[in-house]
């Protein structure tokens, strides 16, 4: 079993649309998580973080974990044609250096 | 800021080749990493490190080599290129201390075919 499953999609949705992406992960021990953006031929980028449960907003942008069912989500509202990318989970223990990451989800919003 | 800087772009390699990739950073960070990015396989760590002369194997390190002799540099070598080498590369760095890894900043890439 992988440490963090990501659907790969991919997800083709309307311009507008709510968008939720998902990943699971099976070691309870994972402390923070993260969402990277990667454009087509680039590297990820980061888009959000979090410690531990919670919610954490940021403009169109919501991460949210749920560590009792070991899921995280990031939601993308009013999305635009500009969101169009693959979407990376990470996460990681407190005291590592190394970041386990998802597959990647790959993201097209149609105007 | 250049930010994490890799060169070359792009390669071709034959099989038995050796090649190093090279990688950057101006940020002053202690954490530098390579990954292989497998088309639909998101990214293995190959070897990573916490600072200068030091370094660790992560999930795939076998076929690759890498020193760091300064803060800034941190390349990476094939050696004996295969065509299961033929991936993305990425190099990132991140600021120093366990509170502080949640971020890495990645460079641009180097696409490298073995043929």
């Amino acid at each position: 079993q992988k440490e963090v499953e990501q659907d790969p999609g991919p997800l083709s949705v309307p311009e507008g649309a709510i968008v939720s992406l998902n990943c699971t992960y099976s070691n309870s021990a994972f402390q923070y998580f993260m969402w990277y953006r990667q454009y087509s031929r680039k590297g990820p980028e980061l888009l959000m973080y979090t410690y531990s449960s919670g919610n954490k907003e940021d403009g169109r942008f919501t991460a949210q974990v749920d560590k009792s069912s070991k899921y995280i989500s990031l939601f993308i509202r009013d999305s635009q044609p500009s969101d169009s990318a693959t979407y990376l989970c990470a996460m990681r223990y407190s005291s590592a250096s190394k970041i386990i990451f998802g597959s990647g989800t790959r993201l097209s919003i149609r105007p | 800021n250049a930010g994490v800087t890799q060169t070359p772009k792009f390669r071709i390699l034959k099989i038995g080749q050796s090649m190093t990739l090279q990688c950057t950073q101006d940020m002053n960070h202690n954490y530098m990493y390579w990954y292989r990015q497998d088309p639909g396989m998101g990214l293995k760590l190959i070897y990573y490190s916490v600072g200068a002369g030091i370094t660790d194997k992560g999930e795939v390190p076998n076929g690759y080599n890498v020193s760091r002799s300064t803060t800034e540099d941190f390349p990476l070598r094939l050696e004996l290129a295969a065509p299961s080498q033929t991936s993305v590369y990425f190099c990132a760095s991140g600021p120093q201390g366990a509170g502080q890894t949640y971020e890495q900043y990645f460079g641009p890439g180097t696409r490298l075919t073995v043929t």
